[in-house]
């Protein structure tokens, strides 16, 4: 089956710094990448997400690249901001097979102010 | 709107007890999601449930039942649970499976005494 891993596990920022966080899926028909945000004590939100079709995407300060043939995809955030503080997950999934998300292992972010 | 709403917010329950959770979407999405995420790890996949119909049990012990009555509800039981299965208990939906966005509530903080 699929698998996702994340890197880093955490990470520090000063605000207004970049934060980039890099996932590597396994199965190559996997064809859309969701990122979700989740603050202490809520459910998953999705942030931004990206299909295979597409090599980059960008929503105001976040943006995500994908390399299908490298078989990896990655989350930017710029000016980061002490909102951003969370765990951010990344996933894959495809429209065939098993079609639900498969999760990356998540990444504690902490923006310092 | 995209509210996936689930009660209760908090449950305690004794081993020998029978509960329900219960999840609820108004987006008309035709895929509905169980997930279970323990403390400081990504969302597991337990149940997936399709146009009303079960399509993925992802080996999920007898001691847990799901239940889609309508394709805006769905629900799950549970009995004799152990102390393990202690978790946050997140529900989602999604138009289909697969390359679709998928929505997550607040999720059920469950706990098993």
């Amino acid at each position: 089956g699929e698998n996702v891993e994340q890197h880093p596990s955490t990470l520090s920022v000063q605000e207004g710094d970049s934060a980039v966080i890099k996932c590597t899926y396994s199965d190559s028909a996997s064809n859309y990448f969701p990122w979700y945000k989740q603050e202490l004590g809520k459910g998953p939100q999705l942030i931004i997400d990206i299909r295979s079709n597409v090599g980059e995407k960008k929503d105001q300060r976040i943006a995500v690249t994908l390399n299908k043939t490298a078989k990896h995809f990655s989350l930017h955030i710029t000016e980061t901001q002490p909102e951003d503080s969370a765990v951010y997950f990344c996933a894959a999934s495809m429209d065939t097979g098993r079609r639900a998300l498969t999760f990356g292992s998540g990444t504690r972010l902490q923006v310092q102010p | 709107d995209t509210e996936v709403t689930q009660t209760p917010k908090h449950l305690v329950m004794g081993m020998t007890n029978k509960k329900s959770l219960k999840c609820e979407q108004h987006m008309g999405h035709r895929a509905m999601y169980w997930y279970k995420q323990k403390a400081k790890k990504p969302p597991e996949l337990m149940f997936v449930y399709s146009y009303e119909k079960l399509s993925i049990n992802e080996s999920v012990p007898s001691r847990f039942s799901p239940e889609c009555p309508n394709s805006s509800l769905l629900n799950l039981h549970l009995h004799a649970l152990q102390p393990e299965d202690s978790a946050l208990y997140l529900c989602a939906s999604s138009w289909t499976g697969g390359e679709a966005e998928a929505f997550f509530g607040q999720g059920t903080r469950l706990t098993v005494v």
